[in-house]
């Protein structure tokens, strides 16, 4: 079983709907909870950190549920520059700071 | 600019060939990490820095070696490269070793051995 699950997509979705990513995690231990998105096999950029208690950045929100392992991402009002690759990203708080990945949500946002 | 920087961008050697892929960065950042990038395997860590001369293995340090003689620099060494480290690499920094400080990554380099 992977350490991070994430659905591949694609997700097709038209300019200004609302789309939900989910992702689950196997380490009950993680501590950091992140969504990075990635253009195009560019590098890997962090989109936001996600708290316990849920977070909004303008048109993203994102909630953890500890006790289900459980990740989310909500986009609304989405926009083409929305496409791109979602990755769901877990850490324990070791000095390994290893971050673990899921292999990521595609999404297009067609006109 | 605040930036990490890999070179080379792009590398198709064979196999055996010795090869370094550099990175630096001009944050001051104590920690710093390598990744490769598999379809379908997500991005998975192979070494990594708390600080200077101080190195540690990853998930997938088999075949790679690292050093970190200074606190910008951290190449990643293929001393005799296989195909099957055909991958995109990503070079990463942090400020500090512990908290949930954000990691900045590289452009990527994108590898073939044949």
């Amino acid at each position: 079983r992977k350490e991070v699950e994430q659905d591949p997509g694609p997700f097709n979705v038209p300019e200004g709907a609302t789309v939900a990513f989910n992702c689950t995690y196997s380490n009950s231990a993680s501590q950091s909870f992140f969504w990075y998105r990635q253009d195009c096999r560019k590098e890997p950029k962090l989109l936001m950190s996600v708290y316990s208690s849920g977070n909004e950045d303008g048109r993203f929100t994102a909630q953890l549920n500890r006790a289900s392992q459980y990740i989310s991402l909500l986009i609304r009002d989405s926009k083409l520059s929305d496409s791109a690759t979602y990755l769901c990203v877990v850490a324990l708080d070791t000095g390994r700071r290893a971050l673990t990945f899921g292999s990521g949500t595609r999404l297009q946002v067609q006109p | 600019e605040a930036q990490v920087t890999q070179n080379p961008r792009y590398l198709i050697t064979v196999t055996g060939k010795k090869l370094t892929v550099t990175c630096s960065q001009n944050m001051n950042h104590e920690y710093m990490s390598w990744y490769r990038q598999d379809p379908g395997l997500g991005l998975r860590q192979i070494y990594y820095s708390m600080n200077v001369e101080v190195t540690d293995k990853g998930d997938v340090p088999e075949g790679y070696k690292v050093s970190r003689k200074e606190k910008r620099n951290f190449p990643l060494i293929l001393e005799s490269p296989s195909p099957n480290q055909t991958s995109l690499y990503f070079c990463a920094s942090a400020l500090r070793t512990s908290g949930t400080d954000t990691q900045y990554f590289g452009p990527g380099t994108r590898l073939t051995v044949l």
